[in-house]
């Protein structure tokens, strides 16, 4: 059964710093691996995916890695700003549709 | 291009009632998934449909159910609500690898 941990469960940084936050999976045959972005009370906002033969994808200031030999996957935050304090998920698909998610990563961004 | 919508945006129930959320994906999707969120538990699949056929079923009660219409848009129903069905429900078309979501429904059961 695969489970999915995301560390740390919380995350406060000042405005600026580069920062890294990680997700492990027990199961390496996954078909892909997506982070998302959840503000308090809304929807999901797809940030990245990852297909299982891609080591990286980026997006603008967003860097996202995956290792499927060793079950991690890293999305690196460059010059973080106060708007993006929210909850990071990531989440690991396998041969069917159904996504298993991490905890996610609660990050504050203070000016 | 419009993004999933789901409807309502809230909702409050008394237990025992009944309640029918419904998701329209993104245009030209035809893979809508649902997901329940709750403090606890965080983010369970509950299940997933493409062509109207459901293709695969999270380990939710049978109280749960859904379906989808030819144009793909989808509904799901719980019966007979308990207190702790109160959760955000999450909606998700694919594209096909890419999951896209709504903003979800807020349920609360009183």
């Amino acid at each position: 059964k695969q489970e999915v941990t995301q560390i740390p469960a919380a995350l406060s940084v000042p405005e600026g710093e580069n920062l890294v936050l990680n997700c492990s999976f027990t199961d390496s045959a996954i078909y892909n691996l997506q982070w998302f972005r959840q503000d308090p009370g809304k929807g999901l906002t797809s940030l990245l995916l990852i297909q299982s033969s891609q080591r990286e994808q980026t997006s603008g200031r967003l860097n996202a890695s995956l290792d499927k030999s060793s079950g991690r996957s890293t999305l690196y935050i460059a010059a973080s700003q106060p708007g993006d304090s929210a909850t990071y998920l990531c989440a690991v698909g396998g041969n069917t549709d159904k996504l298993i998610f991490g905890t996610g990563t609660r990050l504050q961004v203070f000016p | 291009k419009a993004g999933v919508t789901q409807t309502p945006r809230y909702l409050i129930k008394t237990r025992g009632q009944q309640v029918t959320l419904s998701c329209s994906p993104i245009s030209g999707h035809r893979s809508v998934s649902w997901y329940q969120q709750t403090p606890g538990q965080g983010l369970q699949f509950l299940f997933e449909y493409f062509s109207e056929t459901q293709r695969n079923k999270g380990n939710f009660p049978g109280r749960f159910s859904g379906r989808q219409f030819s144009n793909s848009r989808s509904e799901m129903n719980v019966s007979t609500l308990e207190l702790g069905d109160s959760a955000l429900y999450l909606c998700a078309s694919r594209n096909p690898d890419e999951a896209f979501f709504g903003q979800g429904t807020r349920l609360t059961v009183v």
